[in-house]
């Protein structure tokens, strides 16, 4: 049973930059899996920030990637993200999520979350 | 960019009830469209992969449809355990996500 735990700190001043990291449990992050970011500001929905395989291939919302940089570190079995020059609108809860993919030969991979952490709470505030 | 919308935006039915939830996807997404739930205070649950097929252990009175630009996620008899948000995202092209509905007991 893969399991995922997002470690940081809760609060970040504005113009700073947020630091999370994912550690990955029951499971290798070598194996054929992106790993990706999904956060999600209080009372609101769902949004997608970035993704990395364990080669370091990285894909990003364009939304998001001039300030995002996803990081992975295969001794520690760990991902991490950055994000930097923060306001309060990037108060949210941030989750990690394997993303598994099923190729069928033909078409695009079918990718879903399948395995999530629990996410961790980070505000942005002076 | 691909645009997800959902309706209803909230819902309110009793246990026993058949609970259908839609989403559009802004443009033909073939059926790259995966459907979670979320409960209060907790992380995403995968309930359906590519439009309708089931993720293992979820329950069977879950089940999805459509394919192109419209979807559907169906319960068929609600239970306790099925009140929360539920969410549909592509993965057709960036990953995005519906604005979600809520749920809840009438």
């Amino acid at each position: 049973q893969v399991q995922l735990q997002e470690s940081g700190p809760g609060l970040v001043k504005p113009s700073g930059t947020l630091s999370l990291t994912c550690a990955v449990s029951g499971g290798s992050i070598s194996s054929s899996n992106w790993w990706s970011w999904v956060r999600q500001p209080p009372g609101k929905g769902l949004e997608w920030i970035g993704e990395i395989y364990h080669s370091g291939s990285t894909n990003y919302n364009p939304s998001l990637k001039s300030r995002v940089t996803i990081s992975v570190d295969k001794s520690k079995n760990q991902f991490s993200l950055k994000l930097s020059s923060v306001t309060a609108a990037d108060t949210a809860v941030y989750y990690c999520a394997r993303v598994l993919c099923r190729y069928s030969g033909y078409g695009l991979p079918l990718c879903y979350f399948d395995y999530w952490g629990q996410g961790t709470l980070v505000t942005v505030s002076s | 960019d691909i645009q997800m919308t959902q309706s209803p935006s909230s819902l309110s039915a009793s246990v026993g009830d058949r609970v259908t939830i839609t989403c559009r996807a802004s443009q033909s997404i073939s059926s790259y469209l995966n459907w979670y739930q979320q409960k209060p205070g907790k992380a995403p649950k995968l309930l359906i992969y590519a439009a309708s097929s089931l993720q293992s252990g979820v329950p069977s009175r879950f089940s999805g449809s459509g394919s192109g630009t419209d979807f559907t996620l169906t319960i068929s008899s609600l239970q306790p355990e099925d009140f929360a948000t539920y969410y549909c995202q592509q993965s057709y092209s960036t990953p995005s996500f519906g604005p979600g509905t809520k749920v809840d007991i009438k």
